[in-house]
């Protein structure tokens, strides 16, 4: 099994619509991310979260928002989704044991907004 | 803030031949971790080597190696006789080694590998 999942892995919707992407981990990770990646840009950070209590804005957070419902459990929400939010989202976790910790990313979700 | 340049939109090598991905990045910071992804058509991000700012020594994973410079922010990556398995997209990311540590990308290199 994944140490990292993602739900849904593709998801069509319409403009104005809610959409939540879950991601889950088994790895035992304290520290989970979010990335959405489109061509030519790369990955960039929506929101990152060292534990329940801490959640913090990446570079990209406008239209977004996030629930760490558990330490195993990140959230992602688009309270009301426009086009330009398609794109591929990955969830990433990593165990910030060291200073040089890996993160280990989920497979990714595929959002399409109308 | 840092940034990450890949200038290599797209690259292509024949099979077994060896293959070089550029990247060059921008800091002010001494410690820190540069690391190279792989993508390939399954969209699975999987590390594929990483490197710490404070070693000299080029790290190296099997066929893969890297040319650490660090006057010149350079982290390039070498493939050594390519397989048909290394066809994906190459991310170069960077991480700083104080304050919320996340990943910053480059924009993609996309390999091809010719039979």
């Amino acid at each position: 099994d994944a140490d990292v999942t993602q739900t849904p892995r593709n998801r069509i919707t319409k403009t104005g619509k809610r959409i939540m992407l879950e991601c889950s981990q088994t790895k035992g990770h304290d520290r989970m991310y979010w990335y959405r990646q489109d061509p030519g840009l790369g990955l960039r950070l929506i929101y990152y979260s060292f534990d329940v209590k801490d959640i913090n804005k990446g570079e990209i957070s406008d239209g977004y928002s996030v629930s760490r419902q558990a330490q195993a459990k990140f959230s992602l929400s688009l309270e009301s989704a426009i086009p330009n939010q398609t794109a591929l989202y990955f969830c990433a976790t990593s165990d910030g044991s060291g200073r040089g910790d890996t993160q280990y990313f989920g497979p990714g979700t595929r959002l399409t907004v109308l | 803030a840092q940034t990450v340049t890949q200038s290599q939109p797209e690259m292509s090598v024949q099979e077994a031949e060896t293959v070089t991905l550029s990247c060059t990045y921008d800091t002010s910071e001494s410690d820190y971790y540069l690391f190279w992804y792989k993508q390939p058509p399954s969209r699975q991000m999987i590390l594929v080597i990483r490197q710490e700012a404070y070693k000299q020594q080029n790290a190296t994973e099997n066929r893969f190696s890297v040319n650490f410079q660090k006057a010149a922010k350079s982290f390039s990556l070498k493939i050594s006789d390519s397989q048909l398995g290394d066809a994906a997209m190459y991310f170069c990311a960077y991480r700083s080694g104080r304050g919320a540590q996340k990943l910053v990308f480059g924009q993609g290199t996309r390999l091809t590998i010719n039979p």
